[in-house]
């Protein structure tokens, strides 16, 4: 089945040491998108790809970086995670952006101890 | 500024009853409406969709009805079930790469 695979499902790190998150997909989608949810809180766009093309949010912190090496793959990094960065983080893929359906991961659970 | 408002944030109805959540928005230039269905622990998924040129759609039992003057858009689940219970978000976008503005979503308890 075409789907959208993120792993680790949960991943534990330590307090500003740097960790990768990683999604890939088998849709074919032009666009990939990283969200973060915190607990009991709707989803927060932290940037996207159309293509190779990255838009980052205007309020996104410095310390999260995307790669996007083929179609297939892309990458959140966290470069120094903070206690405030402990949430869910989304990956989501739409076929051409047009306003169309977007198709979620299962997500990744950080810890930040 | 919050572009999609939800409400109400939970709500408990007892099986067989109906589910009503509603959103508000402020951006005329939306064009598609989806409401995301999420269960603990997992990704939302998409429940049903509305673009703006319809007022109402409806699959088994669940219906969005929209009224783009209004600017207010809203979901009904019929005949709610217990594995109905889940979090609820609404969401608007516009344009290309389909950016969604979430609304802060509703929790739901289908009660048996």
């Amino acid at each position: 089945d075409a789907m959208v695979i993120q792993n680790p499902r949960y991943q534990v790190t330590q307090f500003g040491k740097p960790v990768t998150l990683s999604c890939s997909q088998t849709l074919n989608h032009n666009v990939m998108y990283w969200y973060q949810q915190k607990s009991s809180q709707a989803p927060k766009l932290l940037f996207h790809y159309y293509d190779k093309d990255f838009n980052n949010e205007a309020d996104t912190p410095d310390n999260f970086q995307s790669r996007r090496p083929n179609t297939s793959f892309c990458f959140l990094d966290i470069r120094s995670p903070g206690l405030g960065d402990a949430a869910m983080y989304l990956c989501a893929t739409s076929r051409d952006g047009a306003g169309g359906e977007q198709f979620f991961g299962p997500g990744t659970r950080l810890t930040v101890l | 500024q919050q572009q999609v408002k939800q409400s109400p944030q939970s709500l408990i109805v007892q099986k067989g009853g109906i589910s009503i959540i509603n959103c508000a928005y402020e951006n005329t230039a939306f064009d598609y409406f989806p409401w995301y269905q999420q269960f603990p622990g997992k990704g939302p998924a998409l429940l049903i969709a509305i673009r703006p040129d319809v007022s109402e759609k409806k699959e088994g039992r669940f219906t969005i009805s929209f009224n783009k003057s209004a600017k207010q858009f809203s979901l009904h689940i019929m005949d709610s079930q217990p594995g109905d219970s889940a979090t609820y978000f609404c969401a608007a976008s516009k344009g290309n790469a389909g950016k969604s503005t979430f609304g802060d979503g509703t929790t739901l308890t289908v009660k048996p």
